[in-house]
Formats: C-alpha cells, sequence, structure tokens
C-alpha cells in the first residue's frame, strides 16, 4: 500500500525520443508536485497541480508536459529528450491544511 | 522570491561526535522551514518542521529569525544517520506551498 508510487523506477532513452512517468498517489490529496534532482543532487520544484489544476510552472522548457487525469495522478510527458534531462524526478503530493509533501521513489532517467 | 543556502556539501564526522548542518534562507514573508532526509536510495522523507518544535531521531532544528537561519543538530552522531539533508522553504500562505530546496548536505557518519 505504497503511498506516492511512480513508474517507471529506471527509465534509459536515446536523444530525441519522447516518453512519460507517471505518478499515483493513494492518500487522498489534492495537491502534486513534479521535482528534478540533478546529478549533483539539487532538487528543484517543476510543476504542482491542485485539483487537476496548474497552479505552479517554474521555468522548464515546454518539452516537459505535466498531464493530471483526475486528483490522484499525474504524469511528466517529455517530448525530444535531451542529454540535459538526465535525472531522477520525484513525484509528490500534500493534503489540504498540512503543508507536509510525501515523496514518490523516484525514476531515474537516462538519455543517451 | 525565495531561497534556502546550506553552505556545506559534505559533512564528515565521527560516531558520537556532534552534528550541526547549516541552514540560512531568504524570504520576505514568514515562512515554514523543514528538513528532508534522504537516505541511500531512498525516497525523500520529511524529518522535521520548525513548527512542530519536535525531536525526531535525536535531531532538533532551531528557527532563528534574527539570523534567518534553521540548523539542524543532533548531540551524538549515528552510523544510520548517514544520508543527504535538505532544508526546505515554503511560504506560509499561497504559493501554492510550493517548497524551496536547499542543496544539501551529505552527511557522513565514521566509525
Amino acid at each position: 500500500d505504497t503511498a506516492v508510487s511512480q513508474t517507471p523506477k529506471y527509465l534509459v532513452t536515446q536523444m530525441g525520443n519522447d516518453k512519460s512517468i507517471k505518478c499515483e498517489q493513494n492518500l487522498g490529496h489534492d495537491t502534486m508536485y513534479w521535482y528534478k534532482q540533478d546529478s549533483k543532487k539539487f532538487l528543484k520544484i517543476m510543476f504542482s497541480y491542485n485539483n487537476k489544476e496548474l497552479i505552479i510552472n517554474e521555468t522548464v522548457p515546454n518539452r516537459f508536459s505535466p498531464k493530471s487525469p483526475d486528483k490522484a495522478h499525474l504524469n511528466l510527458h517529455i517530448n525530444s529528450l535531451e542529454l540535459g534531462d538526465s535525472a531522477v524526478y520525484f513525484c509528490a503530493s500534500k493534503g489540504p491544511g498540512s503543508p507536509e509533501q510525501y515523496f514518490g521513489p523516484g525514476t531515474r532517467l537516462t538519455v543517451t | 522570491a525565495q531561497r534556502v543556502t546550506q553552505p556545506e556539501k559534505l559533512l564528515s564526522v565521527f560516531k558520537g561526535a556532534p552534528v550541526e548542518l547549516k541552514c540560512n534562507y531568504s524570504y520576505s514573508g514568514s515562512p515554514e522551514l523543514f528538513w528532508y532526509v534522504q537516505y541511500s536510495r531512498q525516497r525523500l522523507q520529511l524529518l522535521l518542521r520548525h513548527i512542530s518544535r519536535e525531536s525526531i531521531k535525536g535531531f532538533t532544528a532551531d528557527l532563528n529569525k534574527g539570523e534567518t537561519s534553521f540548523h539542524l543538530k543532533k548531540p551524538f552522531a549515528q552510523e544510520e544517520d548517514s544520508a543527504m539533508y535538505y532544508c526546505a522553504l515554503s511560504p506560509r500562505e499561497g504559493g501554492g506551498n510550493k517548497l524551496t530546496f536547499g542543496t544539501g548536505t551529505q552527511l557522513k557518519v565514521e566509525l
């Protein structure tokens, strides 16, 4: 009964490909996030959705497109992958009234 | 704009020694401060938050508004404390509860 899950865990792909990472939470939270952790372990927010609506969109290339089909899911689609996209992507969720964010296990993306 | 600074990329201490992981922040409003920990190959998890004033796994952190700091301390380091520690800031109101993380400090506890 994992709270926040991501698939896949590892993703190795070539430059120029399009790929998606999926995130699901079973905590009943209404806010979900995507973070990117680079090779230096620097963690930066990319997007946030609240009740399926985009509320945070940091300076991220428009090759990245989040999609939230419902409150429990927030997927990340990446077009035309580049070498610099190689990183660990973390999904997180948060419930109303509490600032604590619960993180998924991460998806390690390697672009070759 | 909100900003979190962790000046040490790596901190190495011996088992039983005191630990202090530094965190400074800048934010014009009223912030909430957190410490998150990431053990090797595990997900990020909340260690503690300043408003709860708890001690978790022997760690404490006090918010010093005058120095805009939120340093993490533990009197006696244990081997299992070895991990990556992130200080994070969130606005108290608005901003979508956006968490801004510091660059992280890798704590290594040696025997």
